[in-house]
């Protein structure tokens, strides 16, 4: 089946850094990848639709200079959270799907994120 | 109001259980319906797609009322191994997935 990777898939990091997290899609080739941010106890939320080549969608609520979403290839999109504080701790999770497939998305294994 | 509702739980139930789970959405355009599975501390994984003629798929069943915007998800026989969090996810529409919150299922032995 269809995989998936995240990168990094753990990272502590002080307050006021940025993370990049990237998000690859290994056997196929995506043209559309979601984002999702999923905090303790709760459910995932989306957070942005990146679209390769286009500028990403944020769902409301979701800043978008905070959270940098670049999908510059069809394989690849990343995720940058920038000046982090404690509050952005949480597991991120982005999922890709196929070109030409519709109807079923791609998790990535998630990545999270630990700001001190 | 949440767009995807679903009791929570824990539902702790013993092997060989049945168990069933509910889930109700507020968008009538919805498109496409699942039920994935989440485990702890890992992404959700696709458990099964739900259509309003019913689908099973060996011990789970699952079914959809769009007049009623409601998802149910039958487990029949439960295993220790069902013990995990099953997520109601609904598609609005170019991928665009929304997720209930869960309910935690926990199968003792």
């Amino acid at each position: 089946g269809a995989v998936v990777s995240q990168h990094p898939s753990r990272v502590i990091c002080k307050s006021g850094t940025s993370v990049k997290i990237e998000c690859r899609s290994l056997d196929f080739q995506a043209t559309t990848m979601f984002w999702y941010r999923q905090f303790p106890k709760q459910s995932l939320m989306l957070m942005a639709t990146s679209n390769e080549g286009s500028k990403a969608t944020y769902e409301q609520g979701v800043e978008k200079d905070k959270f940098l979403i670049n999908h510059a290839s069809l394989t690849l999109s990343t995720l940058t959270v920038t000046s982090a504080h404690p509050e952005d701790s949480s597991f991120y999770i982005c999922s890709a799907m196929e070109r030409g497939v519709y109807n079923e998305q791609f998790f990535g294994p998630g990545t999270r994120l630990t700001v001190l | 109001r949440k767009e995807v509702e679903q009791d929570p739980g824990p539902f702790n139930v013993p092997e060989g259980a049945t168990v069933a789970f509910n889930c109700t959405y507020s968008n009538s355009a919805s498109q496409s319906f699942f039920w994935y599975r989440q485990d702890c501390r890992k992404e959700p994984k696709l458990l099964m797609s739900v259509y309003s003629s019913g689908n099973e798929d060996g011990r789970f069943t699952a079914q959809l009322n769009r007049a009623s915007q409601y998802i149910s998800l039958l487990i029949r026989d439960s295993k220790l191994s069902d013990s995990a969090t099953y997520l109601c996810v609904v598609n609005q529409g170019g991928g665009k997935l929304i997720f209930g919150q869960g309910t935690t299922l926990q199968v003792k032995p």
